[in-house]
């Protein structure tokens, strides 16, 4: 069991629609990420938002908008994305993101149509 | 030069003996340092951090960090089948922010 859950766990979209993936974490930590898997590489990072803040946005398409509503959960908006966005989208947790290892959920596949 | 590198693998080991995974990075100014195992279809779940130069040592696992060479590395000992898997490098870099670089990973067969 993980203690950062992501829904849903899979998700089949159209390139014109908006879809919105879901992390939350109750474990008091104040830096949440959002990666993209592709099958047999590493995790990209994508975004980094610390305290609440955006900290780090590794010059994502705008077709992805991060949303951290508040400590605990974090959200990302998806809006006319393109065949090759199809991953495993995994969000990570950390008590700090200077120094901390992170915590990952198990992630939500998604292809897109 | 990739920024975490990683041989590929695969690394095949016999049951019960000890694997080794090597990772080089290229930023000077990193402390701080995992390991990830990441099974097939699963995410990545973190088995050891390390930040000072040397060994530490976690049940069967050993991670080993040399910072003057830039490597670190992870010893399995008394491999188990169940330790089939990707093993993921991970460095924190400091430049433009603490950002998180993954190696490619090690894919680690253990044969029973």
């Amino acid at each position: 069991d993980t203690e950062v859950t992501q829904t849903p766990k899979h998700l089949v979209m159209g390139m014109t629609n908006k879809k919105s993936l879901k992390c939350e974490q109750h474990m008091g930590h104040r830096a949440m990420y959002w990666y993209k898997q592709k099958a047999k590489k590493p995790p990209e990072l994508m975004f980094v938002y610390s305290y609440e803040k955006l900290s780090i946005n590794e010059s994502v398409p705008s077709r992805f908008s991060p949303e951290c509503p508040n400590s605990s959960l974090l959200n990302l908006h998806l809006h006319a994305l393109q065949p090759e966005d199809s991953a495993l989208y995994l969000c990570a947790s950390s008590q700090g993101h200077s120094d901390q290892p992170q915590h990952f959920g198990d992630g939500t596949r998604l292809s897109i149509l | 030069q990739k920024e975490v590198e990683q041989n590929s693998g695969p690394l095949s080991v016999p049951e019960g003996a000890i694997a080794s995974l090597n990772c080089t990075y290229s930023d000077r100014g990193s402390q701080s340092f995992f390991w990830y195992r990441q099974y097939s279809g699963k995410s990545p779940e973190l088995i050891m951090s390390i930040y000072s130069n040397g060994d530490k040592e976690d049940g069967r696992f050993t991670a080993q960090l040399n910072k003057a060479s830039q490597y670190v590395s992870l010893l399995i000992r008394d491999s188990q089948p169940s330790d089939s898997a990707t093993y993921l490098c991970a460095v924190i870099l400091n430049t433009g922010g603490f950002k998180t670089i993954f190696g490619a990973g090690t894919r680690l067969f253990v044969k029973a």
